[in-house]
């Protein structure tokens, strides 16, 4: 069965650190996502992504974060400067096939520790 | 921005018995999305509701869209250890099906043997 992909699974980060976090969404859907859960908290939106734009993005994702699909596979998210408080597990998901299909598929998720 | 209040927040049930959970929003959304997720992993979605009104079952899960379009709820019949996880609501609003998910707290189910 297709499923979304996340690497690397752990990212331990110094502040003031780029990352690159790394995602593989199903092939044949259109619509991307980012998501993050701080510990024991809900599932929060980040940023969709659509036809190689943005289509919406909270209020979260501010200058240090950018999005980027460099090849027909990969969906990335960045964060210039790290924070502390950027510590968080994020998940990628996607949906949306030509066909219909509208349910939001996550991956595994990456933990980022900032220190 | 638009909240989902999602109860009980922690349930602790036998073995055998049944569950029920719901999400309540103060706006309306469009779809309704039932999401599990075990420690350390992504939710995985269990069931998904598109029209108001709604009831869908998945196995031992039912859920149903409610007809103001502000509610739905979970239900899990004869409760087993592997249902053990958190469960989450989540919407998506009006107007565009690919839209953002909103999330609700999550209801942390613990089946004991």
């Amino acid at each position: 069965e297709p499923e979304v992909t996340q690497t690397p699974s752990h990212q331990v980060t110094q502040m003031g650190q780029e990352v690159i976090l790394r995602c593989v969404p199903i092939s044949n859907h259109l619509y991307f996502y980012w998501y993050r859960q701080i510990l024991g908290q809900k599932v929060e939106f980040l940023v969709s992504f659509y036809n190689n734009e943005i289509s919406e993005k909270s209020e979260i994702f501010d200058d240090q974060f950018s999005v980027e699909r460099p090849d027909g596979s990969n969906f990335t998210l960045k964060i210039r400067s790290t924070k502390l408080e950027d510590s968080a597990m994020y998940f990628c998901a996607s949906s949306g096939t030509p066909s219909g299909g509208f349910e939001q598929f996550f991956g595994p998720g990456t933990r980022l520790t900032v220190l | 921005g638009q909240q989902l209040n999602q109860s009980p927040q922690s349930m602790f049930i036998q073995e055998g018995e049944d569950v029920s959970m719901n999400c309540t929003s103060s706006s309306i959304f469009n779809t309704w999305l039932w999401y599990k997720q075990d420690p350390g992993e992504g939710p995985v979605l269990l069931i998904a509701l598109y029209k108001a009104g709604e009831l869908t079952s998945n196995g031992r899960l039912t859920a149903q869209f409610g007809i103001t379009r502000k509610d739905s709820f979970l239900n899990i019949s004869a409760s087993i250890p592997s249902d053990v996880g958190i469960y989450f609501c989540a919407g998506q609003p009006g107007g565009t099906s690919y839209g953002k998910l909103t999330f609700g707290q999550g209801t942390i189910l613990t089946v004991h043997p």
